[in-house]
């Protein structure tokens, strides 16, 4: 079955833009959970959905939001972005909110210039 | 944010040769995950944990989670040059306010010479 799809898989922006990440869950999945991965900080929770409502949140500014549809597909979003925002920004998927074994899409890798 | 002591940071062996790395924390966790993250790519899951004192293979790679629910190790026996990768630790506690929410290690980059 098809796995973790994030798109877009690469993104370039300029300081001050927003930027949207997509991401859809294997079939069947209804929890979603974003991470961002970068050097420094290493993998940082972000946020999880569960049947679009949003059930846990990490230490992350209101500049990076989420959704989650009735599909289970999720983006995420942030706002007025900075160059500290330049990560690779990771989907996970599981069958029940607080799942253990998330399953990973790809990531999307933005840059901040 | 807080993250989990995952030791060691770094590894350089011999194809052939066992490995060991472990995971620790000040805090107490109810499932414990092993992750491989190949460059470019996201986490892939290798080894779950759920239980105190629970031992788990999965081909060459064993995992054992820890009885006082602190630490959690993996072994690799036997590596092969496709071993190589960054090796990740996560740590999910109880409750409600953990869902989704996994804490990692800072990982561990697995390197193997022919």
């Amino acid at each position: 079955k098809a796995g973790v799809t994030q798109t877009p898989r690469y993104l370039i922006k300029t300081r001050g833009q927003q930027v949207t990440l997509s991401c859809s869950p294997i079939s069947g999945h209804r929890s979603v959970s974003w991470y961002q991965q970068t050097p420094g900080q290493g993998l940082q929770f972000l946020f999880e959905y569960f049947s679009e409502t949003q059930r846990n949140k990490g230490n992350f500014p209101g500049r990076f939001s989420g959704r989650q549809f009735s599909n289970s597909r999720s983006e995420m979003n942030v706002s007025t972005l900075e160059l500290g925002d330049s990560a690779l920004y990771l989907c996970a998927s599981s069958l029940e909110t607080g799942g253990h074994g998330y399953t990973f899409g790809s990531g999307t890798r933005l840059t901040v210039v | 944010g807080q993250q989990l002591n995952q030791s060691p940071q770094s590894m350089f062996i011999q194809e052939g040769e066992d490995v060991s790395m472990n995971c620790t924390s000040s805090s107490i966790f109810n499932t414990w995950l092993w992750y491989k993250q190949d460059p470019g790519e996201g986490p892939v899951l290798l080894i779950a944990l759920y239980k105190a004192g629970e031992l788990t293979s999965n081909g060459r790679l064993t995992a054992q989670f820890g009885i006082t629910r602190k630490d959690s190790f993996l072994n690799i026996s036997a590596s092969i040059p496709s071993d190589v990768g960054i090796y990740f630790c996560a740590g999910r506690r109880a409750g409600g306010t953990s869902y989704g929410k996994l804490t990692f290690g800072q990982g561990t980059i697995l390197t193997v010479h022919p």
